[in-house]
């Protein structure tokens, strides 16, 4: 079906450490991927977006790499900040469909 | 603030009650989602719109769950005879299809709470 999951629900670095956050997607149709931050309490905020025409786009501190050989879409956090802790999710989506969601990582930055 | 706006940010309902949630997306975009988010999952799609169009409605979307965008601008999600299992953060979203840009902006969300 169309999914999209993550490879590890938490993940834990130390301040500073670049972070590497991946999901693997199962719909090879889709064309348009999303990473969302979360907070507690919080809606989801808009981090970065890649097409499937590409497979690397750049950030403030982070980038976004797109494998579609292996359906693999990655998030690099550069020099990660205790700011940066909270849950993320990619998500996809198909030509005419609605953003499609994982489970999310959740990432912790200790100081 | 310009971003999407959700109201009320909290409810709590009695079982079996009806209650309406409000979604005033970004001024100028033309789509609008309702999301479902439970506790240590992702959101889970409920519907579109594009203006007042309703064009996608998940299976998650029971008969007791209608929407509504009456001219294309705020919506409307009511939940009628709510039970327990609806308990959840109900996410609102808005984007401007175009071919440059898709990124869809959530809301805050409103936390319902059915005891």
């Amino acid at each position: 079906g169309e999914s999209v999951g993550l490879h590890l629900p938490t993940l834990s670095v130390q301040e500073g450490d670049n972070s590497i956050i991946n999901c693997a997607y199962s719909n090879s149709a889709s064309d348009y991927f999303i990473w969302y931050k979360q907070e507690s309490g919080k809606g989801p905020q808009f981090i970065i977006d890649i097409r499937s025409n590409m497979d690397k786009r750049q950030g403030q501190r982070v980038t976004v790499l797109l494998n579609k050989t292996v359906k693999h879409l990655s998030l690099q956090i550069a020099a990660t900040q205790p700011g940066d802790s909270a849950v993320y999710f990619c998500a996809e989506r198909g030509a005419g469909t609605a953003l499609i969601f994982g489970k999310g990582t959740t990432l912790s930055v200790s100081s | 603030d310009t971003g999407v706006s959700q109201d009320p940010r909290h409810k709590i309902t009695k079982r079996g009650q009806n209650v309406t949630f409000r979604c005033d997306p970004i001024s100028e975009h033309n789509r609008l989602y309702w999301y479902r988010q439970t506790l240590g999952q992702g959101p889970e799609f409920l519907t579109y719109f594009q203006n007042e169009a309703q064009l996608e409605k998940s299976r998650l979307l029971s008969d007791r769950f209608s929407a509504e965008r009456p001219k294309g601008s705020f919506s409307t999600l009511e939940i009628q005879r709510t039970e327990q299992g609806d308990s959840a953060m109900y996410l609102c979203a808005s984007s401007k299809e175009s071919r440059a840009r898709t990124e869809a902006f959530f809301g805050q969300g409103t936390r319902l709470t059915v005891v």
